[in-house]
């Protein structure tokens, strides 16, 4: 594909509600990263996939937050019965091997409101 | 935490001015990035310095970097309107090789 691209690209729900947030990575990019984003604030590491494992899950904030990835390529962030401080903008990331100091390829991001 | 802050948080210069943003971070690095964010959405990478370089230019960017005080800048010269936007740099640590780390940024503001 010509860029990493998420969906969707607002969402607004509930508090209390599930959503589902997914990231295309770039075709042939085996590293894969979920960030997020407050208001005015810088991004927040998630979770980082090498292919289809999550070496490191650290970032969840909470248990609520689950993500996975299949096949090498999509990836869904799952956020269960969200709270307004969810409400952020999830940033999404690929790079070809995840190698250090390579190149991360940003989408254009999920805008998650919680009411 | 490990997380490389950028100074000043927010800047704004005139038209045709040189930008300068500062990023320190805390523990030794394998590598340095600064990426662009325009209208809080997707960053797009700028430039990567090595933790062996000191200097490396990209057009109008210029970047050091010093390991021994643990910083970087970044110079923006003869800026333009186009370069309003947030300024991060993002960091990798030796033994981490699985993530880089981005700091808050600085917001930049080119004035006409």
């Amino acid at each position: 594909g010509a860029g990493v691209s998420q969906s969707p690209s607002n969402k607004v729900t509930e508090k209390g509600k599930d959503v589902e947030l997914r990231c295309d990575p770039i075709s042939g990019h085996t590293a894969l990263y979920w960030y997020r984003q407050s208001l005015g604030q810088g991004l927040e590491f998630l979770i980082y996939f090498q292919g289809n494992s999550a070496p490191d899950k650290s970032g969840l904030p909470s248990d609520r937050f689950s993500a996975e990835r299949t096949g090498g390529s999509v990836s869904t962030l799952t956020i269960q019965r969200t709270q307004q401080e969810d409400s952020a903008v999830y940033l999404c990331a690929s790079s070809l091997r995840g190698a250090p100091g390579e190149t991360q390829y940003f989408g254009p991001g999920t805008r998650l409101l919680v009411l | 935490s490990q997380q490389g802050e950028e100074d000043p948080q927010a800047l704004s210069i005139q038209e045709g001015e040189n930008a300068t943003m500062n990023c320190s971070y805390k523990t030794s690095i394998n590598n340095l990035q600064w990426y662009r964010q325009n209208s809080g959405r997707g960053l797009v990478h700028l430039i990567l310095i090595r933790s062996n370089e000191r200097e490396k230019h990209s057009g109008r960017l210029r970047v050091t970097l010093d390991t021994s005080k643990k910083s970087s800048s970044l110079l923006i010269t003869a800026s333009r309107a186009a370069d309003t936007a947030s300024y991060f740099c993002a960091t990798d640590y030796k033994n981490r090789d699985d993530k880089i780390i981005f700091g808050k940024g600085t917001r930049l503001h080119i004035l006409p």
